[in-house]
């Protein structure tokens, strides 16, 4: 089956650091991958819809500054949170369509911890 | 804008025998998909059953099946001769364009 490779797993990074967060798609290729947030014992909030080859569509509320997202590939898309503070300390997780496939749902990735000192 | 509602928080069962999950959203669309995720405490999101909102039969994949109704846009979840590895997580969601997940249902099953 499809499967979407997120990396890494858990980062713990000093304030005021940039964090690259990568999502590929193993084997299967993707114009459009999503970015979610998960607070803890809370559901998975879109933060933004990555589509390759143009700019990302950022939910409302979101920082478009704050979390650069880059689809330069069918298998990849990156997620920066710039400039990171304890505020943005989170769980975020990717997803990936087949673009070959119509109305095929979404893989979802394992998801990054993110931990900001 | 679509919203999903899941009204249990939590949700025990006693294992082998049967547990529903309750979902119910809001949308004016009249073609989208629904889906349940289960999501242990790896955090993986895993999916357990979709159902598209043209198809009147309810949705089933094994020991898990749904009751849609598109009417009442109600979407629950049942689970049957629970088992221990189906303790998780349980997100309820719509999709249209884009998905839109409810609260969440933690699900425990009693040995």
């Amino acid at each position: 089956g499809a499967v979407v490779s997120q990396h890494p797993s858990r980062v713990i990074c000093k304030s005021g650091t940039s964090v690259k967060i990568e999502c590929r798609s193993l084997d299967f290729q993707a114009t459009t991958m999503f970015w979610y947030r998960q607070f803890p014992k809370k559901s998975l909030m879109l933060m933004a819809t990555s589509n390759e080859g143009s700019k990302a569509t950022y939910e409302q509320g979101v920082e478009k500054d704050k979390f650069l997202i880059n689809h330069a590939s069918l298998t990849l898309s990156t997620l920066t949170v710039t400039s990171a503070h304890p505020e943005d300390s989170s769980f975020y997780i990717c997803s990936a369509s087949e673009w070959t496939v119509s109305n095929q749902p979404q893989h979802f990735g394992d998801g990054t911890r993110l931990s900001i000192l | 804008a679509q919203t999903v509602t899941q009204s249990q928080p939590e949700m025990s069962v006693q294992e082998a025998e049967t547990v529903t999950l309750s979902c119910t959203y809001d949308t004016s669309e009249s073609d989208y998909y629904l889906f349940w995720y289960k999501q242990p405490p790896s955090r993986q999101m895993i999916l357990v059953i979709r159902q598209e909102a043209y198809k009147q039969q309810n949705a089933t994949e094994n020991r898990f099946s749904v009751n849609f109704q598109k009417a009442a846009k109600s979407f629950s979840l049942k689970i049957s001769d629970s088992q221990l590895g189906d303790a998780a997580m349980y997100f309820c969601a719509y999709e249209e364009s884009k998905l839109v997940f409810g609260q969440g249902t933690r699900l425990t099953i009693n040995p």
